[in-house]
């Protein structure tokens, strides 16, 4: 089956600086990919659908400049935090949309820590 | 309310028992059900799609109700393997995105 690949899978940083997050489709092109956040216990929340060459649209509640999000290629979409914070850490999971079966493949997930 | 609502368990059974997952959507226009898995820490994998007219695979049976907005899980003689949290996920109509539940925990003990 199609593979998504994440990297880092995890990574501790200081509170204020910046995390760049890549999600990869490895075997097909992927138009739209989608960033969720999930915190211990609850479930996966959306925070923003990735579209390629195009600007991503945010959920809700989700702060467009402090989640940098880009989408330059058919396989790559990239997930910055910015300035981030301890209640930043949390579990961050891509995944990218295979438009010929319209399925989704989720990536393996970033933890982040923030200290 | 949320949009997609599933009672969080954990459901603890045997080796060997038979367990039913319930899920209820709010948007009645929603197009594509589908129930994951998601083994602690890592990400949510496709279980099955989820059909109107019901689909079986292996030991287990998905069902929908459309009129009810409703959707289940069927697993039938379960293993220590099937030990995991299952995700009910719903894509709204005329949207790419997926709608998660919070999920049941499952616990399949010797």
């Amino acid at each position: 089956g199609a593979v998504v690949s994440q990297h880092p899978s995890w990574v501790i940083c200081k509170s204020g600086t910046s995390v760049k997050i890549e999600c990869r489709s490895l075997d097909f092109q992927a138009t739209t990919m989608f960033w969720y956040r999930q915190f211990p216990k609850q479930s996966l929340m959306l925070m923003a659908t990735s579209n390629e060459g195009s600007k991503a649209t945010y959920e809700q509640g989700v702060e467009k400049d402090k989640f940098l999000i880009n989408h330059a290629s058919l396989t790559l979409s990239t997930l910055t935090v910015t300035s981030a914070h301890p209640e930043d850490s949390s579990f961050y999971i891509c995944s990218a949309r295979d438009y010929y079966t319209d399925t989704q493949y989720f990536g393996p997930g970033t933890r982040l820590t923030v200290l | 309310r949320k949009e997609v609502e599933q009672d969080p368990g954990p459901f603890n059974v045997p080796e060997g028992a038979t367990v039913a997952f319930n899920c209820t959507y709010s948007n009645s226009a929603s197009q594509s059900f589908f129930w994951y898995r998601q083994d602690c820490r890592k990400e949510p994998k496709l279980l099955m799609s989820v059909y109107s007219s019901g689909n079986e695979d292996g030991r287990f049976t998905a069902q929908l109700n459309r009129a009810s907005q409703y959707i289940s899980l069927l697993i039938r003689d379960s293993k220590l393997s099937d030990s995991a949290t299952y995700l009910c996920v719903v894509k709204p109509g005329g949207y790419n995105k997926l709608i998660f539940g919070a999920g049941t925990r499952l616990a399949v003990h010797p």
